[in-house]
């Protein structure tokens, strides 16, 4: 299994709160990418990462913001979390050979 | 916004049969397609990553068929078990976007015994 994990596993906060998500990878993959899951839309990319200081908008990065300043962190910010950022996310990873991508074990993120 | 399409989004099938489904997707600026297979509760781990049309790839009783000039590509079971019950994503992947992936919405596979 690739080394990548995400943390907190589950979270409940309140409309309006910031909150952060962490992925952390042992593999040194280059690239990183936080996706969430709604039901009816699949997996859905955030943002992604293709390098230390190298991060690009996803097709739903609206109320989100990433960070990656070392190559086994990205981090997922929701600068004041709403209802509608209420979803499962994850975070996958990915060398440069093939591109597969190998995804963490998701964080449930409720906002009430 | 790329247009990734799978169908068809659930089917339920008799253990023992086989089945297969497919995915769709634009036919210009193609580098690879991939193949996840998602359980329920668990995290979606991939099956395939196909390059070349033509291809076609296996892993055990599931293969997968590309066909890069119509954009399409095929997932086949053989001989459906329970275990094969699972989401499978096809996913496009085009090098010049920063190697992002764009996902379909998913076959929800349900295998009944």
């Amino acid at each position: 299994d690739a080394g990548i994990t995400q943390s907190p596993r589950h979270k409940v906060t309140e409309t309006g709160t910031p909150v952060t998500l962490r992925c952390h990878q042992t593999e040194n993959h280059r690239y990183m990418y936080w996706y969430r899951q709604d039901p009816g839309h699949g997996l859905r990319l955030i943002h992604y990462s293709y390098g230390v200081k190298d991060t690009d908008k996803g097709e739903v990065s609206d109320g989100y913001s990433v960070s990656r300043s070392k190559t086994e962190d990205f981090l997922l910010t929701l600068e004041s979390a709403t209802s509608s950022q209420t979803s499962v996310y994850f975070c996958a990873i990915a060398g440069t050979d093939r591109y597969e991508q190998y995804f963490g074990p998701g964080t449930r993120l409720t906002v009430t | 916004i790329l247009n990734v399409e799978q169908s068809p989004q659930s089917l339920h099938v008799q253990e023992g049969d086989s089945t297969n489904f497919t995915c769709s997707f634009p036919s210009s600026n193609f580098y690879a397609l991939h193949w996840y297979r998602w359980e329920t509760a668990k995290s979606p781990e991939a099956l395939f990553v196909m390059t070349l049309n033509g291809d076609e790839k296996k892993k055990g009783r599931i293969s997968a068929t590309l066909n890069t000039k119509e954009g399409y590509s095929y997932l086949y079971i053989k001989g459906s078990q329970p275990e094969d019950s699972a989401t499978y994503l096809c996913a496009f992947l085009i090098k010049a976007a920063g190697n992002k992936l764009t996902f379909g919405g998913g076959t929800r596979v349900l295998v009944k015994p």
